[in-house]
Formats: C-alpha cells, sequence, structure tokens
C-alpha cells in the first residue's frame, strides 16, 4: 500500500521569494514520486520525476525536488516564484513493484503569489 | 501530436440522467486511466483500460459506472442514472507502456455537474 501527504493545502508567498510545498510518502517498495501542475482548466503537466537516479531532481519552470528516504519527504521547492507558478500542486508517488492502479496522488497544494 | 482529448469539458446533468465522458488518448498510446477529482480531494484512480480489455476496475463503484475502450474510437467513462454526489472533475491519462510507465499524459479533464 502506498500513500501521499500533502502537508499544505494553501501556500501563499509573495513573488521574487522562495516557494516551498511539502510532501509525504509511504510506500511498501522502492517508489517513484512525482510533482504535478494543475493550471485552471488544464490538463494535469508532470513537473518532474524521482526514479532511483539522482536524489535531487530538477524540473521545469526552475522548480526541483529532494528525495530524503529517511524523512519520507519529495518536498517542492522553487528559488523564486513567479505570477504564473499560481496553480494547483500534485504529489504523486508510484509503487514501481506493481499494481496496476496507476498513481497515487496527495489532495493537493494551492499556491498563491502575491504581487 | 494532439494531447489527451477529452470531451465534453463541461458536462451539466439532471439526477437520474445518463452521463458520457469521452476520452481520445495520444497517438500511439494504447493504455488508458481514469481519475476522478472530488472537490479538496486528490485525484483518485478509478479504471485502466487496454484496447477492448479492462485491466483494472478496481476503483470504480460497483453500481452505475462501466468504461470500455474500443477497438476504434474514444475510451467512454458511463455513469448511469447521476446522483449529485458523482459531481467532480474526471480526468483520463493516457501511456504508451504499462501502467508502472512514468509517463501518463493527462487530458484536461471532464467537469461534471448534476443538478
Amino acid at each position: 500500500a502506498q500513500s501521499v501527504t500533502q502537508l499544505d493545502s494553501h501556500v501563499s508567498v509573495s513573488e521574487g521569494t522562495p516557494v516551498l510545498l511539502r510532501c509525504n510518502y509511504s510506500s511498501s517498495y522502492s517508489p517513484s514520486l512525482f510533482w504535478y501542475v494543475q493550471h485552471p482548466n488544464k490538463g494535469l503537466q508532470l513537473l518532474l520525476k524521482y526514479t532511483s537516479a539522482a536524489t535531487l531532481v530538477k524540473g521545469i519552470n526552475g522548480f526541483e525536488a529532494e528525495f530524503k528516504k529517511s524523512e519520507t519527504s519529495f518536498h517542492l521547492t522553487k528559488p523564486s516564484a513567479h505570477m504564473s507558478d499560481a496553480a494547483e500542486y500534485f504529489c504523486v508517488v508510484s509503487d514501481v513493484r506493481g499494481g496496476a492502479d496507476g498513481l497515487t496522488f496527495g489532495k493537493g497544494t494551492h499556491l498563491i503569489i502575491q504581487p | 501530436n494532439a494531447g489527451v482529448m477529452q470531451n465534453p469539458r463541461h458536462l451539466v446533468r439532471r439526477r437520474g440522467q445518463e452521463a458520457r465522458l469521452r476520452c481520445s488518448p495520444m497517438k500511439g498510446h494504447s493504455h488508458v486511466y481514469w481519475y476522478r477529482q472530488l472537490p479538496e480531494e486528490g485525484l483518485k484512480f478509478m479504471v485502466y483500460l487496454q484496447k477492448e480489455n479492462i485491466i483494472d476496475e478496481s476503483g470504480m463503484p460497483k453500481e452505475r459506472f462501466s468504461a470500455e475502450f474500443p477497438k476504434e474510437g474514444p475510451s467512454i467513462l458511463r455513469i448511469q442514472q447521476v446522483v449529485r454526489g458523482d459531481s467532480a472533475a474526471y480526468f483520463c491519462a493516457s501511456s504508451r507502456v504499462g501502467p508502472n510507465s512514468y509517463e501518463q499524459y493527462f487530458g484536461p479533464g471532464t467537469r461534471l455537474t448534476v443538478t
């Protein structure tokens, strides 16, 4: 069994300041982890993914995430927020050992960017 | 290369009516997944299909919901006798290979409102 907990339902930051979106996971096996972003009326877009290679993963639009096995965390960060980053962000785990049940999503974090 | 397409984007049904949601996967993709997003919830897996086969429907409600992915044409998610609790966003994703592929591409979703 696997699960994902996104610790904040809403995060508000000022433009130009750092972004931190927190995610903790549990998985019976070595997981693959992802962050997706959802803009209004758009499909989900893959930001970045961790698949047992380097623990620091760089994604699109300046985002990155660090896989910390000891803390079972995969927090998403960005050094400087931009207005266009305002969206819903989903942390996702995929159990590579099996299961045809696709991906397990967190409940999402709504990122608000203050001008 | 067109992405995953879903139609309609918005669907309004009265209680007791039927809802049909369509999903056309990306070209070359033969695996389709349906997810439901309830308000304030993450996406929840419903069903995984390949052409003409349901592979895993463990996330589908036992009654009123069905899905198909025929040899020709889009995948259809069908909800009979809709109730208010069916109001949600329904997302379809597709992949080239199986469920442990990291590359699930999502459509823009269909927002179902039951009045």
